[in-house]
């Protein structure tokens, strides 16, 4: 069973232009993590977010947890070729619990 | 670079057989995860070990065990293999941040069952 449903599943876009990818759950998560996996490599944290309705920037990357921790969104403006991957989020359960996402696979055309 | 390294890159197996995964963790990381990728999904978490023992167990029969050595090197083990434990197995240990939950990846073994 699959806990964390991301959307959309696939994504292409060019170069310039901004997105968004949600990841959405019934269940309520501790903190949050999203990661970018590109192939042959494993995922990278890119952040954690752990209170409800925080908002977090990273360069051109903001991601929000949502007010009753069950929801997350990653928004990224003026997309380069170099965000290209898949971008997983993974709800926290406790203190070991990862639950990942089904995935969003990014592509950005230049 | 993560400084979590696993061997070997691929494998390929029969079914029926049993295989053995390694992960080699950054010195200092007390927890290792392992998971299992299919193509096209998000990692599925198998199990977590803390100082060598298991301490979290996802949703995968008693076949797919593992070890934690004392040198941050971890083992998964999988017996009985069957054709749908062919995916991309990630191993991630665990940096102690304050919330238990930096946790780095490494780059993966992929197996295929034929």
């Amino acid at each position: 069973t699959q806990l964390l449903e991301q959307s959309p599943q696939f994504l292409s876009i060019q170069e310039g232009e901004n997105l968004t990818v949600y990841c959405n759950s019934s269940s309520v998560f501790s903190s949050l993590q999203w990661y970018r996996q590109e192939p042959g490599e494993g995922p990278v944290l890119l952040v954690t977010v752990v209170t409800g309705g925080e908002v977090k920037k990273l360069k051109r990357l903001t991601f929000q947890f949502g007010d009753a921790r069950k929801d997350s969104s990653l928004h990224i403006t003026a997309a380069q070729p170099g965000d290209t991957g898949l971008y997983l989020c993974a709800g926290i359960r406790g203190t070991y619990k990862y639950i990942f996402g089904t995935g969003t696979r990014l592509k950005v055309l230049a | 670079e993560t400084g979590v390294t696993q061997s070997p890159t691929h494998l390929i197996k029969t079914r029926g057989q049993q295989v053995t995964l390694r992960c080699s963790s950054q010195s200092g990381h007390n927890t290792v995860s392992w998971y299992q990728q299919a193509l096209g999904q998000g990692p599925q978490f198998i199990f977590q070990y803390y100082r060598e023992e298991e301490n979290g167990r996802g949703n995968f029969p008693p076949r797919f065990s593992g070890l934690q050595f004392p040198n941050y090197s971890s083992e998964l083990n999988v017996n009985a293999l069957e054709l749908d434990d062919s995916a991309l197995y990630l191993c991630a240990s665990g940096g102690g941040g304050m919330y238990q939950e930096t946790q780095y990846f490494g780059p993966g073994t992929r197996l295929l069952v034929l």
